[in-house]
């Protein structure tokens, strides 16, 4: 059974950074079927893709968030990590880690299993 | 960026009756080279993560009810919830994984009548 598990602060103080880390269990992150995404959702609103990892260390970020996002992987944890910079108010949301299926023609496939959620409020 | 919009926001459906979500993004889609929509369905229900209905458009997950059905290409998308049941009542996402920017849908909320 594929299971990730979010953990991080639930508290950043505005212009800090945002650290979360995804722990991977029942599947290997070193996989070349998978992608390892982030994806967040403020309060009550949508769903907004952060990003995304490959095992070969490729990372895709959304565009409107690059200049701030790093997504790294650690095979030997089997974990992923976000790091999100300078946050402010607006960056408050409940935080998903997902399983994307790579294997498709493109390298791009919908996201199969995610994680709880973790909710990170950005507040002084 | 490949702007994804559904309608209705809400809908209310009676038990059994049928509840049908559009999808539509700014731009195609579908890859000709493999002939597939790159286009998928989420389930959100409270306080819980999305859960994947469909991919492919129309490919239903393993485990999803069959009363849940995905249709349409290129542009425009549709997600059939044949008889609803009261375990159906959630916020429907589609997303698109076409280009490198993965995009979702705002949602449509669906309530019983």
């Amino acid at each position: 059974q594929v299971q990730l598990q979010e953990s991080g602060p639930g508290l950043v103080k505005p212009s800090q950074t945002l650290s979360l880390t995804c722990t991977v269990s029942g599947a290997s992150i070193s996989s070349d079927s998978y992608y390892w995404s982030w994806i967040r959702q403020p309060a009550g609103k949508g769903l907004e893709w952060i990003g995304r990892i490959y095992s070969s260390g490729n990372t895709y970020y959304n565009p409107s968030l690059k200049s701030r996002v790093t997504i790294s992987v650690d095979t030997s944890k089997n974990q992923f990590s976000l790091k999100l910079s300078s946050v402010t108010a607006a960056d408050t949301a409940v935080y998903y880690c997902a399983r994307g299926l790579g294997i498709t023609m493109t390298g791009l496939g919908w996201n199969d299993y995610w994680g709880q959620g973790t909710l990170v409020t950005v507040s002084s | 960026d490949i702007v994804m919009t559904q309608s209705p926001d809400s809908l209310a459906v009676s038990l059994g009756e049928r509840a049908t979500i559009n999808c539509r993004s700014s731009q195609s889609v579908f890859y000709s080279s493999n002939n597939k929509n790159y286009l998928a369905w989420y389930q959100q229900k409270p306080g819980q993560p999305p859960k994947l209905l469909i991919y492919w458009a129309s490919t239903r997950e393993s485990g999803v009810p069959d009363r849940f059905s995905g249709s349409g290409s290129g542009t425009d998308f549709t997600l059939t919830i044949s008889s609803l049941q009261a375990e159906d009542v959630a916020v429907y996402f589609c997303q698109q994984y076409y280009s490198n920017f993965f995009t979702f849908g705002p949602g449509t909320k669906v309530d019983i009548k």
